[in-house]
């Protein structure tokens, strides 16, 4: 079960690549790495998961390492829209269905700014 | 599709007072999960059902209950609501518990609870 941490705000620029970094030190063999996006007064909503490498889709890119002891989130091209709170999990996967690892911590307030 | 619903939005209750927070979704998903999330904070996972029939406690089942009522029905109750109860409660459903794309799970909007 991996413990993750990530940095509390970030800021950018209506425009630019954000890129959030997320530790997990302790990671295991089974754990893939998750995030979600969460505006205010809404729940959070998936984003993007990933084992190992390079994952990419409509919304953002999953940058994980050989070690997967870190694991980066890419927006390309952000907006002021793209402010939010963005949440890194490490799950875990049983066979036979569990929720262990559902710990959303505090996340990475992004703000984008004009 | 509706997806995720809950009900009621807001709520206030006096100390003392007991609620059931409702949740339904449509998508025919196994599992279903209730959070809480104080100002600031993180969403931390109260209860959780993998599959109709089951539920088991997540990180803070304290002062809480939940029933699984069939599949597309999980209620969160509180029989005797504090302040520290103040919170926003979410509900999620994913279609298993576990990762993959079968483990995405979908939240709804929220029921925000003051406890007076």
């Amino acid at each position: 079960l991996a413990k993750t941490t990530q940095p509390i705000s970030m800021d950018s620029y209506e425009g630019q690549e954000v890129n959030i970094t997320c530790s997990h030190n302790n990671i295991a063999t089974n754990d893939y790495i998750t995030w979600y996006q969460q505006f205010p007064s809404q729940g959070p909503r998936f984003i993007i998961q990933g084992y190992k490498t390079k994952v990419t889709n409509e919304v953002a890119s999953l940058f994980i390492p050989a070690d997967r002891k870190s694991s980066t989130l890419s927006l390309p091209r952000v907006s002021l829209s793209d402010t939010a709170v963005y949440y890194c999990l490490g799950r875990e996967v049983y066979s036979g269905g569990g929720a262990d690892g559902l710990t959303f911590g505090k996340g990475t307030h992004l703000i984008i700014q004009p | 599709n509706a997806g995720v619903t809950q009900t009621p939005k807001f709520q206030v209750l006096k100390t003392g007072q007991s609620m059931t927070l409702q949740c339904a979704q449509d998508m025919n998903h196994n599992s279903m999960y209730w959070y809480r999330q104080d100002p600031g904070m993180g969403l931390r996972l109260i209860y959780y059902s993998a599959s109709e029939g089951t539920t088991d406690k997540g990180e803070v089942p304290n002062g809480y209950n939940v029933s699984r009522l069939n599949k597309r029905e999980f209620s969160l109750r509180l029989e005797s609501a504090a302040p520290s109860q103040t919170s926003v409660y979410f509900c999620a459903s994913s279609e298993i518990a576990g990762v993959g794309v079968k483990g995405t799970q979908y939240f709804g909007p929220g029921t925000r609870l003051l406890v007076l």
